[in-house]
């Protein structure tokens, strides 16, 4: 069964410095998104992505955000400058269709920031 | 955030039960209602989606819908310990991609 998959597992960072977290998401899906959940509180949407651009991104992705698809498969989120609150999962999920009520979560990255 | 709010538990109950969760939301432009399951420290696994109002049944899974309470439900029937994980309720608008979560309920299925 396909699924989405995310590298690394586990990111520790020290706050100021930038990391990249990636994903491949199943193969024939089109639609990308992000979201975090912080230890004890809901999951929480990022960004969504379609064709190149971000679609749709919430309050938290602000400017030290920012996503990209470099490749056919691969999906990226970059924190440029991390905070001790960017501490959390970050969980990748692909659709196939626009809209995406059927979202396909990844395992996550647990990112963190020291 | 308030917008959707979901008792976190926990719940326990036997194997063999039948459980019951429930997710209630504020906003009324919420027209697809999600059900995802979460593992401890795995990703939220899709079980089932319904669009506005009404009933869902998959194996021992229901979901139910009702927009005049603003009220959904998941229902799982013969409970197992296999089910022993955090139930997501997820919801989002017509247009958009944007999903809103609950909290999750944490369950654990007694042998």
């Amino acid at each position: 069964e396909p699924e989405v998959t995310q590298t690394p597992s586990h990111q520790v960072t020290q706050m100021g410095q930038e990391v990249i977290l990636r994903c491949v998401p199943i193969s024939n899906h089109l639609y990308f998104y992000w979201y975090r959940q912080i230890l004890g509180q809901k999951v929480e949407f990022l960004v969504s992505f379609y064709n190149n651009e971000i679609s749709e991104k919430s309050e938290i992705f602000d400017d030290q955000f920012s996503v990209e698809r470099p490749d056919g498969s691969n999906f990226t989120l970059k924190i440029r400058s991390t905070k001790l609150e960017d501490s959390a999962m970050y969980f990748c999920a692909s659709s196939e269709l626009a809209g995406g009520s059927e979202q396909y979560f990844g395992p996550g990255t647990r990112l963190t920031v020291t | 955030q308030k917008e959707v709010e979901q008792d976190p538990g926990p719940l326990s109950v036997p194997e063999g039960a039948i459980v019951s969760l429930n997710c209630t939301y504020s906003n009324s432009a919420f027209q697809y209602f999600m059900w995802y399951r979460q593992y401890s420290r795995k990703g939220p696994e899709l079980l089932m989606y319904t669009y506005s109002s009404g009933n869902k049944e998959d194996g021992r899974f229901t979901a139910q819908v009702d927009k005049s309470s603003k009220y959904i439900s998941l229902f799982i029937r013969d409970s197992q310990p296999s089910d022993s994980a955090t139930y997501l309720c997820a919801m989002r608008p017509n247009t958009g991609n944007q999903f809103y979560f609950g909290t999750g309920t944490s369950l654990t299925v007694i042998p």
